[in-house]
């Protein structure tokens, strides 16, 4: 149980595109959906939180208007890398939970490797 | 940075032997968890230890957590070469998120 599947899994495109990554919680529901990044053998960096209907939380020195999060239901979270840039290439790794009280763990997806040319 | 440290960095052992990776973190936590990462992939949960526990064992893993020095180790024993990965571990608080430790990649050698 408590699969996340995270589409695509490799995005090569041109700069100025914008990109979509969904995050979707297969057999749970997910109250809280988590953001990532990771440079190559760097640690994960969160960048932003997401709660089912309601508007994303950002971290420090993350522009919500280049990187729009949508968590419209308990089972789907869209990432959205606008007007992408080559200094935007990254893996992004989505994870998500349900409400369950402190002391469960959160449930990562593949990731997805942007490469922005 | 909030970040947490791993330490070592890298570490390569024989197939058989065991492997040792240590973590420190910086606030208060509800938890601390260890993850596991294969190149290119998400991360796969391996254990969760909570704060008010020292000591805790799942198969061949085997985690301690001392809130006093604000760190934790992850034992491997009789390492296998389908153990190499990347090692993380992580924080959490009580914002619920989690503060990823700066890992530790793991070869085991066959």
């Amino acid at each position: 149980g408590a699969v996340v599947s995270q589409h695509p899994s490799w995005v090569i495109c041109k700069s100025g595109t914008s990109v979509k990554i969904e995050c979707r919680s297969l057999d749970f529901q997910a109250t809280t959906m988590f953001w990532y990044r990771q440079f190559p053998k760097q640690s994960l960096m969160l960048m932003a939180t997401s709660n089912e209907g309601s508007k994303a939380t950002y971290e420090q020195g993350v522009e919500k208007d280049k990187f729009l999060i949508n968590h419209a239901s308990l089972t789907l979270s869209t990432l959205t890398v606008t007007s992408a840039h080559p200094e935007d290439s990254s893996f992004y790794i989505c994870s998500a939970r349900d409400g369950a009280p402190h002391g469960q763990p959160q449930h990562f997806g593949d990731g997805t490797r942007l490469s922005i040319l | 940075s909030q970040q947490g440290e791993e330490d070592p960095q890298a570490l390569s052992i024989q197939e058989g032997e065991n492997a040792t990776m240590n973590c420190s973190y910086k606030t208060s936590i509800n938890n601390l968890q260890w993850y596991r990462q294969n190149s290119g992939r998400g991360l796969v949960h391996l254990i969760l230890i909570r704060s008010n526990e020292r000591e805790k064992h799942s198969g061949r893993l085997r985690v301690t957590l001392d809130t006093s020095k604000k760190s934790s180790s992850l034992l491997i024993t009789a390492s296998r070469a389908a153990d190499t990965a990347s090692y993380f571990c992580a924080a959490s608080g009580s914002a619920r998120q989690l503060t990823f430790g700066s890992g530790t990649q793991l070869t085991v050698l066959p």
